[in-house]
């Protein structure tokens, strides 16, 4: 079955530390997505690729790194300079290009970071 | 610019009862709308879309919404709602007409809380 996978889907570091979040995809996308998920906030857009080995900042990329060396993949490094890092992380991942709509985004599961 | 207005934050209701959750949006280009629903620690799962054409569209799981473009509204409703219809339910949009990205603005978010 295609999907998005994430992991792991509870994370806890304390302050100070980095932390990395997986996101795989089966669905031969070439577009992905890191969302940040805070109560009451809806979904805030952290970055985005669009091919392999390209990416843009979003919203609120301060505090966060990604990657984009395969495109099955586009990994979320929350460094120690994020301020409030604790949220619930989305992947998503889309179909992209002029001529492809309608631009549906598929969610992974999430995971949870706390962090202390 | 997009901007996406939930008015209700939290919508309680007796199961067997109808819902509907509202949302607005602002946009000075044409717009495809979206509805997500996400279930407790999940990640987002599309309940249905608009993109163009009539203006009722049904979704999943018995739901429907009705774009109405005068009141740049797209109300998401369902005749009987189940126990099983109890979680946090997203409206989204993008612009219409391909740019660089795919711009998805969510709104803040809906919980839908069935009462047995």
């Amino acid at each position: 079955d295609g999907g998005i996978t994430q992991s792991p889907k509870y994370l806890f570091r304390k302050e100070g530390q980095n932390v990395t979040l997986s996101c795989e995809q089966n669905l031969n996308h070439d577009a992905m997505y890191w969302y940040r998920q805070d109560p009451g906030q809806g979904l805030r857009l952290i970055y985005y690729s669009q091919i392999v080995n390209d990416f843009q900042k979003g919203d609120i990329a301060e505090g966060y790194s990604v990657s984009r060396e395969k495109k099955e993949s586009f990994p979320l490094t929350v460094t120690s300079a994020q301020k409030n890092p604790t949220a619930f992380y989305l992947c998503a991942s889309s179909q992209s290009g002029p001529t492809i709509t309608p631009y549906e985004q598929y969610f992974g599961p999430g995971t949870r970071l706390t962090v202390t | 610019a997009q901007s996406v207005t939930q008015l209700d934050s939290q919508v309680p209701v007796f199961e067997e009862a109808p819902v509907e959750l509202r949302c607005n949006y602002s946009s000075s280009v044409s717009v495809y709308l979206f509805w997500y629903v996400q279930y407790p620690n999940q990640g987002l799962q599309l309940l249905l879309k608009y993109l163009s054409g009539s203006t009722l569209v049904k979704g999943i799981n018995g739901f429907e919404a009705e774009f109405n473009k005068s009141q740049t509204s797209f109300h998401l409703r369902k005749p009987s709602v189940h126990i099983s219809d109890t979680a946090e339910y997203f409206c989204a949009v993008t612009p219409v007409g391909k740019t660089s990205y795919d711009k998805v603005i969510f709104g803040p978010g809906t919980s839908l809380s069935v009462i047995p």
